[in-house]
């Protein structure tokens, strides 16, 4: 079955780069890797997926290792905005996600 | 980014009733879906939703309980039937394959409250 594993909790300092890590041994060769992000039980919202190259966008970096099993969420300049519960997702299946906490 | 709106935004029913929830895409999409988060929980996946044929349901999932249409490429429905009050959480729907092919977007949500 899928499975991702996350830390539950994390700090950040605002203006400092959070790194988030996941790891998913079990994702199958053409699954992406999904993040998403959730405040106060609003819907996820999307940041960024990839598949085997590191991605980048106007949110976040995502950096998956070689053999797949496992990636890392970059958010480069956290804000207190940024303040969520993060979640990898592999094959649809959602774990426990990471509450990140930013603080000034 | 598709955009997906979820109707009611929020209901309070009876035990035993049933509610249908219903999804709209922006856009055409390949793939649609249905979670179910309980309060403090994370997601759990329910069904994917299959244009022109029955959903394919996760394990501890039914048709009879949670029944799903999906009539065309932007648009499903879920019923939760016989409700109860372990019923009571957020329904959000998902949607995966429009224009910019592998992005995979949720909606808002539905909270339902069941007494």
């Amino acid at each position: 079955d899928a499975k991702t594993t996350q830390p539950p909790s994390m700090d950040c300092a605002e203006g400092r780069a959070a790194n988030l890590p996941c790891n998913h041994s079990t994702i199958s060769g053409n699954e992406y890797v999904y993040w998403y992000r959730q405040i106060h039980s609003q819907g996820p919202q999307y940041i960024i997926h990839g598949l085997k190259n590191n991605e980048t966008n106007e949110m976040a970096s995502l950096i998956i290792t070689e053999d797949r099993k496992s990636s890392t969420l970059i958010l480069p300049h956290a804000t207190l905005r940024d303040t969520a519960v993060y979640y990898c997702i592999d094959k649809l299946i959602f774990g426990t996600g990471t509450r990140l906490q930013v603080f000034p | 980014s598709a955009v997906i709106s979820q109707k009611p935004s929020r209901d309070i029913c009876q035990r035993g009733t049933s509610l249908t929830i219903q999804c709209q895409v922006d856009s055409q999409v390949t793939m649609m879906f249905w979670y179910r988060q309980q309060p403090g929980q994370s997601l759990t996946l329910i069904a994917t939703a299959n244009q022109g044929s029955e959903a394919t349901y996760e394990s501890g999932f039914v048709i009879d309980k949670f029944p799903i249409s999906r009539p065309n490429l932007t648009f499903s429905t879920l019923t939760v039937s016989n409700m109860s009050p372990e019923d009571s959480s957020i329904y959000l729907c998902s949607a995966r394959g429009g224009l910019r092919s592998t992005e995979q977007f949720f909606g808002p949500g539905t909270r339902l409250t069941v007494l």
